[in-house]
């Protein structure tokens, strides 16, 4: 089983409407976790972080968690054209462990 | 801010020799950085995690004789491709954690891209 899962997609969503992107983890002793946006050809950027269970709003981002599900998704909502990229989902062990990511594709 | 900066963001070499590529921490001193590797369409992989003034820690199936890792001050890391092959053309990228937060936040330098000839 791999570490840290999420669906490599790719998701399209509409212009405006919400995008919901899931990721689980494997180690239960994980404490931090983080959201980060990589477009093509860059390197991730930070978008979101979450510590402790329940959601974390920031701006038309929402982080949630659930250590006891180890579930962690990103919503996006108001979806633009520029979210278009590969959203990767990532756990704190010693290094960041990350998933493969999902792509996301937002449609004008 | 978290500032982390890459030089040089592009390099294409000969087969054979060797290239170094620096990381930096530019607003925060970062006691670790790490290496990550990229090919395309594919996931960041851990390379190495650097520490100041002691030894890279390597991943498992990564040589440490080919990437030779200095972490030589607070706010420098460089990460060297010695012999470089085509196989090691790949997009490379620094990350630091910035310990003046208390959290695990890691933030990414632009990245290098290799491309070996």
């Amino acid at each position: 089983q791999k570490e840290v899962e999420q669906n490599s997609g790719p998701l399209s969503v509409p212009e405006g409407a919400i995008a919901s992107l899931n990721c689980t983890y494997s180690d239960r002793g994980s404490q931090s976790f983080f959201w980060y946006r990589q477009y093509s050809g860059k390197s991730p950027e930070l978008i979101m972080s979450i510590y402790s269970n329940g959601d974390k709003e920031d701006g038309r981002f929402t982080a949630q968690l659930n250590k006891a599900s180890q579930y962690v998704s990103l919503l996006i909502r108001d979806s633009q054209p520029s979210d278009s990229a590969t959203y990767l989902c990532a756990v704190t062990k010693n290094a960041l462990n990350f998933g493969k990511g999902t792509s996301l594709l937002v449609t004008p | 801010g978290a500032v982390v900066s890459q030089h040089p963001s592009r390099v294409i070499c000969k087969s054979g020799t060797s290239v170094k590529i620096e990381c930096r921490s530019l607003d925060f001193q970062a006691t670790t950085m790490f290496w990550y590797r990229q090919f395309p369409k594919q996931s960041l992989m851990l390379m190495a995690t650097s520490n100041e003034g002691s030894k890279a820690t390597y991943e498992q199936g990564v040589e440490k004789d080919k990437f030779l890792i200095n972490h030589a001050s607070l706010t420098l890391s460089t990460l060297t491709v010695t012999s470089a092959h085509p196989e090691d053309s790949s997009f490379y990228i620094c990350s630091a954690r910035n310990p003046g937060t208390g959290r695990d936040e890691q933030y990414f330098g632009p990245g290098t891209r290799l491309t070996v000839t």
